[in-house]
């Protein structure tokens, strides 16, 4: 059975720094594409942004809100996945959910698997 | 603003079919997934692909897709269907980076 267990949110001030961590089990992470999505408080989804398996490369893409302040990387001995996230504002606070990304070739991709979630909390 | 329009909110009856619309540039290339979240739930894949559902989705849902619109059609609503739904595709930019539309709350009366 897949799970992911995130964890690591809490009540953060503005301009300060979080760790998120994501506990991947149940399938070969180390060869799993992962995302980070977000949700703010009775808001839709917001795409984070994603990893790839080091197969692929290893590298990171992110959602231009958080570029350049959003840090996404793996462990695969540790089957781990994280979100350091630094210069946070209050339009930060959400729901941090991390999933795996599926694809196919270029024509499509989605979210199999979701965490149950983090939340964060930016404010002074 | 987000680059997957959907409409703010829809009703069907029950039994009857739905139909959701997710509208945007990048779906002339590239197929847009569906989920499915209950209020203090994470999300649930239900479509993904040209019309593929996960092991456990009932088969009432069904996706589809024309031109720059892709389509999550339930048919046969059932009370527990009632949830707000979110597309999902590619941005239109090339960078392959993901976007969601703003979500679609479905109620069934």
């Amino acid at each position: 059975e897949v799970q992911l267990v995130e964890s690591g949110g809490g009540l953060v001030k503005p301009g300060g720094s979080l760790r998120l961590s994501c506990a991947a089990s149940g399938f070969t992470f180390s060869n799993a594409w992962m995302s980070w999505v977000r949700q703010a408080p009775g808001k839709g989804l917001e795409w984070v942004g994603r990893i790839k398996s080091k197969t692929d490369g290893g590298t990171t893409d992110y959602a231009a809100p958080v570029k350049g302040r959003f840090t996404i990387s793996r462990d695969d001995s540790k089957n781990t996945l994280y979100l350091q996230m630094n210069s946070l504002k209050t339009e930060d606070t959400a729901v941090y959910y991390c999933t795996t990304e599926g694809f196919m070739g270029y024509s499509s991709s989605w979210y199999g698997y979701w965490g149950q979630g983090t939340l964060v909390t930016v404010s002074s | 603003s987000s680059e997957l329009t959907q409409d703010p909110a829809v009703s069907v009856a029950l039994g009857q079919t739905v139909r959701i619309t997710c509208q945007g540039d990048s779906l002339r290339s590239y197929y847009a997934s569906w989920y499915q979240q209950k209020p203090g739930q994470a999300p649930v894949l239900v479509i993904y692909g040209k019309n593929n559902r996960p092991s456990g989705i009932p088969d009432r849902f069904s996706g589809s897709s024309s031109g720059n619109t892709a389509s999550l059609t339930i048919t046969g609503a059932q009370a527990e269907d009632e949830a707000d739904y979110y597309c999902n595709s590619r941005d239109s930019s090339g960078n392959q980076l993901g976007v969601f539309g703003g979500g679609t709350k479905l109620t069934v009366l």
